[in-house]
């Protein structure tokens, strides 16, 4: 059964650009987390996802910041006009729809804005 | 707001040196309580969750409990391999809260 898995594992963009982060769930699995983790700091909330609806955005920042889980492929984070503060590793999670609380998670997206 | 609190921040112990990691919490309403491992430049790897006051699971060197208040990480005759940071994090609502991490370190 494979993992969760995240593309691209490493991107550059410069400041203005739009970086688009995909996430693939393990198999079986229909819900979505998104995480942050800025450098010295801990895993931070952004946003809880199921298939075609954002169920908790609380922790997205309010610009230049989205998501979506579409019906069919990947989760997609998407971050317009990026800054040098976006630079950070963006991890996804996923559960099952059984039920289960665990979130197993990728192996991450390292952002560098230069 | 739902906080946790990982001690010590790092953690060096000698090659067979048990020690335990605590996790204190502040949340209302705790649905489960999450171990997790990561290692530099990788995702967390899931260790263990905790639902209640009392439990306790094992795995290999590695035994966690929880109380009302905070949750413990005990490594028993750890290994090199070990060496890694340990993630403890609280689940109130779907999301999880992370603490910061103990960074486990262990040498010959």
């Amino acid at each position: 059964n494979a993992g969760v898995m995240q593309n691209p594992r490493h991107l550059v963009r410069r400041r203005g650009q739009e970086a688009r982060l995909r996430c693939s769930p393990m198999k079986g699995h229909s819900h979505v987390y998104w995480y942050r983790q800025l450098p010295e700091e801990g895993l931070k909330f952004m946003v809880y996802l199921q298939k075609e609806n954002i169920i908790d955005e609380s922790g997205m920042p309010k610009e230049r910041f989205s998501a979506e889980f579409p019906k069919e492929g990947p989760s997609i984070l998407r971050i317009q006009q990026v800054v040098r503060g976006d630079s950070a590793a963006y991890f996804c999670a996923s559960s099952p729809v059984t039920g289960e609380r665990e979130q197993y998670f990728g192996p991450g997206t390292r952002l560098t804005v230069t | 707001e739902d906080q946790v609190t990982q001690s010590p921040e790092a953690l060096r112990l000698q090659e067979g040196e048990s020690s335990s990691l605590n996790c204190s919490y502040t949340v209302s309403g705790l649905r489960g309580l999450f171990w997790y491992r990561q290692d530099p430049g990788k995702g967390p790897e899931f260790l263990f969750t905790l639902y209640s006051a009392g439990e306790e699971k094992e795995k290999e060197r590695l035994k966690a409990t929880l109380t009302k208040k905070e949750s413990f990480l005990h490594i028993t005759a750890p290994k090199p391999e070990d060496s890694a940071t340990y993630l403890c994090a609280v689940q109130v609502s779907s999301k999880l809260t992370f603490g910061t991490g103990t960074r486990l370190q262990v040498t010959l």
